[in-house]
């Protein structure tokens, strides 16, 4: 089955830097690769996806970049706000298209 | 709100004691999905329906959870013979499966502790 890695699993950034967390997966088959923000005692919110077929996709202070071949992914936040403090996790889906299979989550910390 | 609703947002209940959880999908997704999340790690994935049918369940889901979608809207999830390790957060999850859709969009969570 899929596997999902993410790292860091910590990050602290100084308000106004940049973050990037890093996520690989096992199936070359997966097609599509959300990413979910959730702070404490919420519910995971989709914040940004891209599929198989593009390499980048942005919006606003988020981007997400796709390596089809290395099997990476990667999630992109400028001008880090305090607001952006939370738990970000990426996922990749199965080649069927139901399962989301998820990475350990990275806890990010934005210093005012 | 129109999002995914899940009831109720938190159990304590007993070991041994069965416990059941709904969710409301949002109006019109076809596809409603049963995740577990325990703290500081991502959710797994339980099972999953399209419209009332059970098409997949993990390996994780024993024999004590069963889950239902009867009429293809709200979904039930029951634990049997609640067990201390089965304390977590049962998030829902679902969407609309249309050409390319596999956006999946989740409820709060019902957060069970077995004690």
């Amino acid at each position: 089955g899929e596997n999902v890695e993410q790292h860091p699993s910590t990050l602290s950034v100084q308000e106004g830097d940049s973050a990037v967390i890093k996520c690989t997966y096992s199936d070359s088959a997966s097609n599509y690769f959300p990413w979910y923000k959730q702070e404490l005692g919420k519910r995971p919110q989709l914040i940004i996806d891209i599929r198989s077929n593009v390499g980048e996709k942005k919006d606003q202070r988020i981007a997400v970049t796709l390596n089809k071949t290395a099997k990476h992914f990667s999630l992109h936040i400028t001008e880090t706000q305090p607001e952006d403090s939370a738990v970000y996790f990426c996922a990749a889906i199965n080649n069927a298209g139901n399962m989301l299979t998820f990475g350990g989550g990275t806890r990010l910390m934005v210093k005012p | 709100d129109t999002g995914v609703s899940q009831n109720p947002r938190h159990k304590i209940t007993k070991r041994g004691q069965n416990v059941t959880f709904r969710c409301d999908p949002i109006s019109e997704h076809n596809r409603l999905y049963w995740y577990r999340q325990t703290l500081g790690q991502g959710p797994e994935f339980l099972t999953y329906f399209q419209n009332e049918a059970q098409l997949e369940k993990s390996r994780l889901l024993s024999d004590r959870f069963s889950a239902e979608r009867p009429k293809g809207s709200f979904s039930t999830l029951e634990i049997q013979r609640t067990e201390q390790g089965d304390s977590a957060m049962y998030l829902c999850a679902s969407s609309l499966v249309a050409s390319g859709g596999n956006e999946q969009y989740f409820g709060p969570g019902t957060r069970l502790t077995v004690t």
